[in-house]
């Protein structure tokens, strides 16, 4: 299978700094990368859905503005969480696919903790 | 809308005890049904694709068999090793750029 590597797996921040998280795709070229959000014990809520070189498609009720997100090659994908606060701690889980018909294969997950 | 639901949420087997996890689904049109693993702390790892009524895959301990309605993993004597939540996921085959709707799981535990 693909791999999709996430960094940092972990980060700790104090409210109002902003994080930013990398998702790499390592053995193939992502035309598509997705990110999604999951509470203790609860699904994957995909955020955003983006394509390299385009801008990120947000679901409804995420704010653009907070989670911004760059495709900016076939291989590399950022998260930025602007202005973070306690209620964004949460694991956030990256996704990559070649192509629309393609599997979708996900990263190992970022654990942010905001203070 | 695409609803992906599972059953059940939790089970308990003990090792060697086969059981079966349930994901029935509604979408307009299924271009492909997707298990995965999720270990905690840890993000979902490919199981198998179906895609079309009647289809299985297996691997290991685990079948995974596709209706028109629903699709069940089977699990055949399971190990402690195989606990882990299981997730199902429909893609369509139009919408916004297919993206993958999740069912909320089965956590399962394979007891010693």
């Amino acid at each position: 299978g693909a791999v999709v590597s996430q960094h940092p797996s972990r980060v700790i921040c104090k409210s109002g700094t902003s994080v930013k998280i990398e998702c790499r795709s390592l053995d193939f070229q992502a035309t598509t990368m997705f990110w999604y959000r999951q509470f203790p014990k609860q699904s994957l809520m995909l955020m955003a859905t983006s394509n390299e070189g385009s801008k990120a498609t947000y679901e409804q009720g995420v704010e653009k503005d907070k989670f911004l997100i760059n495709h900016a090659s076939l291989t590399l994908s950022t998260l930025t969480v602007t202005s973070a606060h306690p209620e964004d701690s949460s694991f956030y889980i990256c996704s990559a696919r070649r192509g629309e018909t393609d599997t979708q294969y996900f990263g190992p997950g970022t654990r942010l903790t905001v203070l | 809308e695409d609803q992906v639901t599972q059953s059940p949420e939790a089970l308990r087997l003990q090792e060697g005890e086969s059981s079966s996890l349930n994901c029935s689904y509604t979408v307009s049109g299924l271009r492909g049904l997707f298990w995965y693993r999720q270990d905690p702390g840890k993000g979902p790892e490919f199981l198998f694709t179906l895609y079309s009524a009647g289809e299985e895959k297996e691997k290991e301990r685990l079948k995974a068999t596709l209706t028109k309605k629903e699709s069940f993993l089977h699990i055949t004597a399971p190990k402690p090793e195989d606990s882990a939540t299981y997730l199902c996921a429909v893609q369509a085959t139009s919408g916004s750029a297919r993206q993958l709707t999740f069912g909320s799981g089965t956590q399962l535990t394979v007891l010693p």
